[in-house]
């Protein structure tokens, strides 16, 4: 079942702006991980953070994860129109089976 | 990095026909890979865990004798969507996992049922 919440639905920024999304999800996880996705398309992994962590860096890519609130953040720096996409938190409760958010809609206008 | 393939990348088809869709991860062995469905503007939704060498096990709410999948090898799994119905035209994407916390997915099916 579906088990995390995204917001905002939507965010649109312009080009060097920074996107920041949340994520927040129900029960005990081994790890949470966010996933871009481009019309479409398939999954694209860009980042795993363990329920061990709290902040995590990749590249222009911010996570920190707050296991006490069960909620993460996604943080995008000087955002590119290539950014473009939906991005989707996943949560993983120990057995790989991914339970995934809504989603939250970036556009990034040049 | 990993690669996970699925053929066909689109399919159309007419009421009752039933559909196969393969998964493939090319450069790694999956005991293990998942299936998922999403409609549009909507998030993935797991329908089932297909285990290499044994039967799949399927989420609540999926039918299994409508959803048929077969996990043949250790690189290959196949969906198959028996009599097909225009509500189940979805986008089907699948995963593999290699043995450790990431897992890599497909880049998805679109199956339209007319």
């Amino acid at each position: 079942s579906q088990q995390g919440e995204e917001d905002p639905q939507a965010l649109s920024i312009q080009e060097g702006e920074n996107a920041t999304m949340n994520c927040s999800y129900k029960t005990s996880i081994n790890n949470l991980q966010w996933y871009r996705q481009n019309s479409g398309r398939g999954l694209v992994h860009l980042i795993l953070i363990r329920s061990n962590e709290r902040e995590k860096h990749s590249g222009r890519l911010r996570v920190t994860l707050d296991t006490s609130k069960k909620s993460s953040s996604l943080l995008i720096t000087a955002s590119r129109a290539a950014d473009t996409a939906s991005y989707f938190c996943a949560t993983d409760a120990n057995d790989y089976k991914l339970s995934f958010g809504a989603g939250t809609t970036v556009t990034v206008r040049a | 990095g990993a690669v996970v393939s699925q053929h066909p990348s689109r399919v159309i088809c007419k009421s009752g026909t039933s559909v196969k869709i393969e998964c493939r991860s090319l450069d790694f062995q999956a005991t293990t890979m998942f299936w998922y469905r999403q409609f549009p503007k909507q998030s993935l939704m797991l329908m089932a865990t297909s285990n290499e060498g044994s039967k799949a096990t399927y989420e609540q709410g999926v039918e299994k004798d409508k959803f048929l999948i077969n996990h043949a090898s250790l690189t290959l799994s196949t969906l198959t969507v028996a009599s097909a119905h225009p509500e189940d035209s979805s986008f089907y994407i699948c995963s593999a996992v290699p043995g450790y916390d990431t897992q890599y997915f497909g880049p998805g099916t679109r199956l339209t049922v007319l």
